[in-house]
This record gives structure tokens, sequence and C-alpha cells, in this order.
């Protein structure tokens, strides 16, 4: 079974442009998390999509959107990017909130803003 | 607010010897999860242990062992027989048992494993 796909791998952007990122989940899996993972701040919930509809949304600025498409995957975009946007970007599928759903992640999108 | 605290930046162990890495966590719900990943140079979290907080027994999975104590809400980790390859960051995180499916986590402990 594949495991959690993200790319790109490596992303180098200008400040003020603007990003998508994409990952397909576990085959099966409907929930689809992202998380941001910086030296600074550490680990952060972003948002959460399960069956296409955000469900659950961390305390970002609405320049960090998402979405997800009928066949699970999913893609979050950044606009107007900034220095501190740089950061390690974390997917992670779960077959669907509830008990005992477990998270596997991606290896995830290295982005350096410059 | 759910908050996850890892005291101990770093730490380090011999090969084949024993450590514990420490992990405390603040709530007010009474049902949850609590987890350990472990984040190699790969950067892919792998989970390397799950307790449910409903659950007295404390989880076991090979070397690796929690020691629960709900009412202090405390999770520590302890890996017996130290490998080369477990020489990772080790990440505490928290989640709620049902709604919201996010985790939080703590910033992690470095640990290294000395040949």
């Amino acid at each position: 079974k594949a495991g959690v796909t993200q790319t790109p791998r490596y992303l180098i952007k200008t400040r003020g442009q603007q990003v998508t990122l994409s990952c397909s989940p576990i085959s099966g899996h409907r929930s689809v998390s992202w998380y941001q993972q910086t030296p600074g701040q550490g680990l952060q919930f972003l948002f959460e999509y399960f069956s296409e509809t955000q469900r659950n949304k961390g305390n970002f600025p609405g320049r960090f959107s998402g979405r997800q498409f009928s066949n699970s995957r999913s893609e979050m975009n950044v606009s107007t990017l900034e220095l501190g946007d740089s950061a390690l970007y974390l997917c992670a599928s779960s077959s669907g909130p509830g008990l005992g759903t477990e998270a596997f992640f991606g290896q995830g999108t290295r982005l350096t803003v410059v | 607010a759910q908050t996850v605290t890892q005291s101990q930046p770093e730490m380090s162990v011999q090969e084949a010897e024993t450590v514990t890495l420490s992990c405390t966590y603040d709530t007010s719900e009474s049902d949850y999860y609590l987890f350990w990943y472990k984040q190699p140079p790969s950067r892919q979290m792998i989970l390397v242990i799950r307790q449910e907080a409903y659950k007295q027994q404390n989880a076991t999975e090979n070397r690796f062992s929690v020691n629960f104590q709900k009412a202090a809400k405390s999770f520590s980790l302890k890996i017996s027989d130290s490998q080369l390859g477990d020489a990772a960051m080790y990440f505490c995180a928290y989640r709620v048992l049902s709604g919201a499916n996010n985790l939080f986590f703590g910033t992690g402990t470095r640990l290294t494993v000395i040949p």
C-alpha cells in the first residue's frame, strides 16, 4: 500500500509569490491534515479536510488555504509569501475522524522563501 | 487549551542501554489519545506508540513502552536496548478522543545514540 505522497519535496519561492503544495493520502483514507513545522514554533496544525470539507482550522492567517478533491487528494495554498512562511509542511492522512484513527505522515515539502 | 511540554531538548544514550523521554500535557478533556512520534533525518513522522487515556494499562511496542500517569498528566517514553536507528527527534502528541482530528505536538527531544 503506497504511503502519503507530498509534492514537491523542495520549493524555493520569492516573497510576495504564491505557492501550492500537494498531498495524496493513503488509498482509502478520506481525512487529510496539514501541519507547519519550523524551528521556532515547532509543529502547528493548519487545517483538516474530510470528504472535501474543511472540518477544523488552526490559528493561521487567511493567506493559508486548502482544499480537498473528490479523490481525497489535498492541496494547500499560501498567497503573498513572507519570509516567515519558510518551513517544512507536513501532510497526514487518516481513514477519518473518530476513534483510533492513526495519522500517517508524508515526508513533507520544504518551502524556502527568499 | 491543550498544551504538550517536552522539557528535554536533547538526550543521549549508549547503544544497548535504556533511556526515558519525558512529556507532560495539559487538558480539560477526560478522554483523549497520546502518541509518541519519531522523526528521523528523512523528516517523515513515524508513529512509535499510542496510549488511550481511558486505558489504565501502559502501552508497549517491542522495545518501546510508556509510563502513563493520567492524574499527573505525564506520558513518558522508555526505549530499551537502544539501537543506532533510534536516533531521531521524538515528539509527544495529544489528540482528543472524538471530534477534532488534529494533533497537538510538544517541541521535541533530539535523541542521540552513542555507539
